[in-house]
Parts: C-alpha cells; structure tokens; sequence
C-alpha cells in the first residue's frame, strides 16, 4: 500500500532564503508523486508532478523537487522565498499498478511560514 | 478550475439530518472523487466515480454514500449528519494531459458545519 510522510507540520523561512519541504513515500509500484499548495481559505493548486520521466522536477513559482528512489524521497525546495508562497503543502502519492483509479494519497501537510 | 463547481459552498445543519453536497464538471471528465480535509490528516478520500452509475469506496467511507447518473455531476450524500462529518469537503476530477499521464483538479471545496 502507497503511504506519504511529511516530516515536517511547519516550516520556517526568512523571506529571500531557501525553501525544503521534506517527503518520504512508501509505494509498492513506481509511484506518481505529486506536490499541492493550498492557500489560506483557497482550493488546492497543482505545483508540479513526477511520473517516471525526469527525476529533477520543475514546477510553477521557481519550485522544484527531486525524485530519489534510493532514499524513498520527494523534497520540495525553492531557492529564494517569497512572502506570497506562505501556505500549506501537500506531498502526494497516487496509486498505480493494475487498477490505477487515480486514488491520492496526501500526507498531512506543511505549513510554511515566511517571514520579512 | 477545469470547469469545478461545488454547491453548496458553506453549510451549518444540525445533528442527524441528511445533508446532500453537488460537485458538477463541465468538461465530461470519467473519474471524479470526493475527499474531506481535517486539520493534521491532510485530505482523504471519501468514494470516487470512474463513470456513470460506477462507484467505489475510498479510505473514509463510513457514514457517506454518493451517486453519479449522469457524467457532469457527483453528489455526495450524508445520511443522517454528525459532528465528526464538521470538515472541509473537496471534489477533485482526473484528467489526461498530454503525455505526462494524468493529475488531479479540485473545486472550490464545501465547509460543512454539523452543530
């Protein structure tokens, strides 16, 4: 069975400094991985995806994340923050092998503070 | 948005009524599903759709059916309302895109509130 970890319920970060969320999967299959943001009181947004083409993933608003399947891990990271990128992030698994119903499952979220 | 609605958006009912929440797509989508978000558990899946009439439980179907008779809508149905059915409630649909598989879009999201 997939399962994601989320090793951290809230992130930290100075305005201008680098972002790393970090995310551990579990997954029988070779997993789709994917990241959403939620802003406060908004719907979930798509940052970006990994499924089995590049392992260094570029997504939109400067994220990226790399897919390292030696160490089970999808870490989040950004160079420089910016206060618009305050949010809660989700790291998700979808489900594959035969049935592949497109079923997510999210990890608990992090929150990122930034500050000025 | 990928053509989401939910309605209603905001709900306050009280304890063991049925309360009925409408996701509606406007761009024939197969899969639709409906998951509910609770602060610490990030968001779980309730039942989802892979067509018309074709349903299946997810991870949190307890107390929840739904039903899809026709592509461009999918109810969510509470039988009879409690308070640990208070959450955020969000509709998602699959869609292909291009040749880099499918993803997820979620509509606005449902805050229902079981006094």
């Amino acid at each position: 069975a997939q399962s994601v970890t989320q090793l951290d319920s809230h992130v930290s970060v100075s305005e201008g400094t680098p972002v790393l969320l970090r995310c551990n999967y579990s997954s029988s299959y070779s997993p789709s991985l994917f990241w959403y943001v939620q802003h406060p009181n908004k719907g979930l947004q798509l940052l970006l995806k990994y499924t089995s083409a590049a392992t260094l993933v570029k997504g939109i608003n400067g994220f990226e994340a790399e897919f390292k399947k030696s160490e089970t891990s999808f870490h989040l990271t950004k160079p420089s923050a910016h206060m618009s990128d305050a949010a809660e992030y989700f790291c998700v698994v979808s489900d594959g092998g035969s049935s592949n119903t497109g079923k997510l499952i999210f990890g608990q979220g992090t929150t990122l503070q930034v500050k000025p | 948005d990928a053509g989401i609605t939910q309605s209603p958006r905001h709900k306050v009912t009280e304890t063991g009524t049925p309360v009925t929440l409408r996701c509606h797509q406007t761009e024939n989508h197969r899969y639709m599903y409906w998951y509910r978000q609770d602060p610490g558990h990030g968001l779980r899946l309730i039942h989802y759709s892979y067509g018309v009439k074709d349903t299946d439980k997810g991870e949190v179907s307890d107390g929840y059916s739904v039903s899809r008779s026709k592509t461009e809508d999918f109810l969510l149905t509470l039988e009879s309302a409690t308070s640990s059915q208070t959450s955020v409630y969000f509709c998602a649909i699959r869609a292909l895109t291009g040749t880099s598989g499918y993803e997820q879009y979620f509509g606005p999201g449902t805050r229902l509130t079981v006094t």
